[in-house]
């Protein structure tokens, strides 16, 4: 079974230009989540998709971000127009409903905004 | 405020050697994860923990959720180069909410 995947795995953009990422859940993971590791902090929550439905999307950090996920399948998030404190990988992780909520992340896209 | 406070952050020992690394919190978490994740890609799921005071092994690696379920630990014996990494324990409060990390212990291992 294929687990997550994202795309780029790296990004390097100017301030002010506009990056997309996306994200490739494990088939059938009605939960698809998005998170950020800024350097030298933990890893933080960013939104929360049920199915095609956000459901949880208090860890935005503000209106530049824009998720995504048509069809409930994959997932993109937007970032426009990137800001320096932007800057810091981007993971994407998957689970099915019930459960115990067992998590299954991919390996993240690294965005540098110079 | 860090919700999932974990230690040490570093960790530098000899082959052969056991260690513990903890993660303390003052909320109660419907369920803990802890995770290992390498250099340049994701974190992988180690093992969960749901119930207070529950102990669950991986070969040599022992975790522990505590009774009030706002503290894990995790013990690993006679420690090899390959356990070297970054782990890390994330808590969930309730379902399918998101995971709330903690910052991570950064394990080397010398042979």
């Amino acid at each position: 079974e294929a687990g997550v995947t994202q795309f780029p795995s790296h990004s390097v953009i100017e301030k002010g230009q506009t990056v997309t990422l996306r994200c490739d859940p494990i088939s059938g993971h009605d939960n698809l989540y998005w998170y950020r590791r800024v350097m030298g902090k933990e890893i933080k929550f960013l939104l929360h998709f049920v199915k095609e439905s956000k459901q949880d999307e208090s860890g935005m950090p503000n209106n530049r971000f824009l998720a995504e996920r048509t069809g409930g399948t994959y997932s993109t998030l937007k970032v426009q127009p990137a800001e320096l404190e932007d800057s810091g990988v981007y993971f994407c992780a998957s689970s099915q409903m019930g459960g115990w909520n067992e998590q299954f992340f991919g390996p993240g896209t690294r965005l540098t905004v110079l | 405020t860090q919700l999932l406070e974990q230690s040490p952050q570093f960790l530098s020992i000899q082959e052969g050697e056991n260690l513990t690394v903890y993660c303390n919190s003052s909320s109660v978490f419907s369920s803990l994860q802890w995770y290992r994740q390498e250099p340049g890609e994701g974190p992988v799921l180690l093992v969960t923990v749901v119930t207070g005071g529950e102990v669950k092994k991986l070969k040599r690696l022992t975790f522990q959720f505590g009774d009030a379920r706002k503290d894990s630990s995790l013990h690993i014996t006679a420690a090899q180069p390959g356990d070297t990494g970054l782990y890390l324990c994330a808590g969930a409060m309730t379902g399918n909410t998101p995971l709330v990390f903690g910052k991570g212990t950064r394990l080397s291992v010398i042979a």
